[in-house]
């Protein structure tokens, strides 16, 4: 089964913003409100960052948000810190039903 | 605080099983509020789901494991397990399990540290 579509890096400075998206299909992404965003850390478990979209899990800063426009969901990092330097992923719900991660981005902060 | 840990062996030769068990503590895993998953890691690639079960025992599972591949529930030991047949060399990765947010909602919030399997003779 094919991963979703993620750029393979992004970078910014601290304090600006950057986007990531996550392009997948109308059977995936764009068919259902069931994408969720992972951080991981080099030699960690990935963090969920974010659920159903643009959900914040507790104790996830409010710097971070999703959203989703047709079959392309993107998290944004606002105010961006040094700590989010990492490789993020997002995942998707696709009809069969199964769960389909994206490829992974990783994020350098300059 | 709910807390998932992985066991089994970090080597397993090709064409045999990968079996692996998480036990989970803080909390029941008969829970109706959330299924439990397995997610890999090939080392420097991506991740990748495997599957998921729910306490009463019905799975869903990657289609492309899907032949290999049983997930397991033992609630009297608060734990799930997974085995995977006839493994090869690029089943070789981190394995780590993880607690799915409710019914439907296919997201994994808690995640234990993950354990590294090598297929290898």
């Amino acid at each position: 089964q094919s991963a979703l579509t993620q750029p393979p890096s992004v970078s910014g400075s601290p304090g600006q913003s950057v986007t990531i998206s996550c392009t997948g299909t109308s059977s995936d992404v764009g068919g259902y409100n069931i994408v969720s965003w992972y951080q991981q850390s080099p030699g960690t478990a990935p963090k969920l960052m974010i659920y159903e979209v643009s959900n914040r899990p507790s104790g996830v800063p409010d710097r971070f948000s999703g959203s989703k426009s047709g079959n392309t969901a993107s998290l944004t990092i606002s105010g961006l810190q040094a700590e989010d330097e990492a490789d993020y992923y997002c995942s998707s719900h696709r009809s069969g039903p199964t769960l389909v991660f994206g490829g992974g981005t990783k994020l350098t902060v300059l | 605080q709910m807390q998932l840990q992985e066991s089994g062996p970090g080597l397993v030769k090709p064409s045999e099983t990968l079996s692996l068990t998480c036990n989970v503590s803080g909390g029941s895993i008969s829970s109706s509020n959330y299924w439990w998953g397995w997610v890999r890691q090939p080392p420097g690639k991506g991740l990748e789901w495997i599957g998921s079960i729910y306490y009463s025992g019905t799975t869903h599972y990657s289609s492309s494991l899907k032949s290999r591949l049983i997930i397991s529930v033992d609630t009297s030991k608060n734990q799930f397990s997974l085995n995977l047949i006839s493994v090869t060399a690029a089943d070789t990765a981190v394995y780590y399990c993880a607690r799915q947010l409710g019914v439907g909602r296919w997201a994994f919030d808690i995640w234990g540290q993950g354990t590294i399997v090598t297929v290898s003779s």
